[in-house]
C-alpha cells in the first residue's frame, strides 16, 4: 500500500495570504488527523476528520479549517497567514476500526510565512 | 496544551549503550504510544501499550507503563547510530479518538 501523501512538500507564503494543504491517506483509512509542529510548541493537534465529518478539534483559531472528501482525502486551509503559522504541518491517517488506533504519518508540508 | 512531558529533552550516548526516555501525562488514558521522528520528516509508530498493561517488548524496544504515577518509559537497548531521532510519547484519553503528543526527546547516538 502507498503511504500517506502530503502535498506540497514545501511552501512559502507572505503574511495575509491563504494556503491550502492536501493529504491523501492510506487506502482504506477513513480517519485523517492534522497536526502543527513548531520548535517552541511541539506537536499540536489541529483537527480530525472521519467519514467527511470533523470529529475532534484542537485549540486553534477559526483561520484554520479543514475538510474531508468522500474518498477520504483531506485538505486544510489557513487564511490570513501570520508569521507564527510557519511550521511543519503533518497529516496522519488511521483505519479507525475501533480502539488502539495507531497513526500513519505523511512527510509533512513545511510552511514558511514571510 | 501538551498532554505529555518527556524527560530528558535531549540525550547523547555511544553506540551499544542503552537509551532510556520518560514520559509523564496528566489524565486517564486508554493507551500510550511511542513514535519516532527523523529530522523534518513524519512520525513513525513504534509501539503501543494499553492502560491495563505494565510492560511490552518489540525487538530492542521495551516500554513500561505505570498508570498510578501517570508515567511511561521507553528503553532502547544496544543503540545504533541509526536510532538517532526524536522520540515522542502520545496518549489516547477516554472518550476521545485523538492522540495528544508529548514534547519529545532528541536522541543522538554517536558511532
Amino acid at each position: 500500500k502507498a503511504g500517506v501523501t502530503q502535498t506540497p512538500r514545501y511552501l512559502i507564503k507572505t503574511r495575509g495570504q491563504q494556503v491550502t494543504l492536501s493529504c491523501s491517506p492510506i487506502s482504506g483509512h477513513r480517519s485523517v488527523s492534522w497536526y502543527q509542529q513548531t520548535p517552541g510548541q511541539g506537536l499540536q493537534f489541529l483537527f480530525e476528520y472521519f467519514s467527511e465529518t470533523q470529529r475532534n478539534k484542537g485549540n486553534f483559531p477559526g483561520r484554520f479549517s479543514g475538510r474531508q472528501f468522500s474518498n477520504s482525502r483531506s485538505e486544510m486551509n489557513v487564511s490570513t497567514l501570520e508569521l507564527g503559522d510557519s511550521a511543519l504541518y503533518l497529516c496522519a491517517s488511521s483505519s479507525n476500526t475501533g480502539g488502539d488506533e495507531k497513526l500513519f504519518f505523511g512527510s509533512g508540508t513545511q510552511l514558511s510565512v514571510l | 496544551s501538551q498532554q505529555g512531558e518527556e524527560d530528558p529533552q535531549a540525550l547523547s550516548i555511544q553506540e551499544g549503550e542503552n537509551a532510556t526516555m520518560n514520559c509523564s501525562y496528566k489524565t486517564s488514558i486508554n493507551n500510550l504510544q511511542w513514535y519516532r521522528q527523523n529530522s523534518g520528516r513524519g512520525l513513525v509508530h513504534l509501539i503501543l501499550i494499553r492502560s491495563n498493561e505494565r510492560e511490552k517488548h518489540s525487538g530492542r524496544l521495551r516500554v513500561t507503563l505505570d498508570t498510578s504515577k501517570k508515567s511511561s518509559s521507553l528503553l532502547i537497548t544496544a543503540s545504533r547510530a541509526a536510532d538517532t531521532a526524536s522520540y515522542f510519547c502520545a496518549t489516547e484519553g477516554y472518550n476521545t479518538d485523538k492522540l495528544i503528543f508529548g514534547t519529545g526527546t532528541r536522541l543522538q547516538v554517536f558511532p
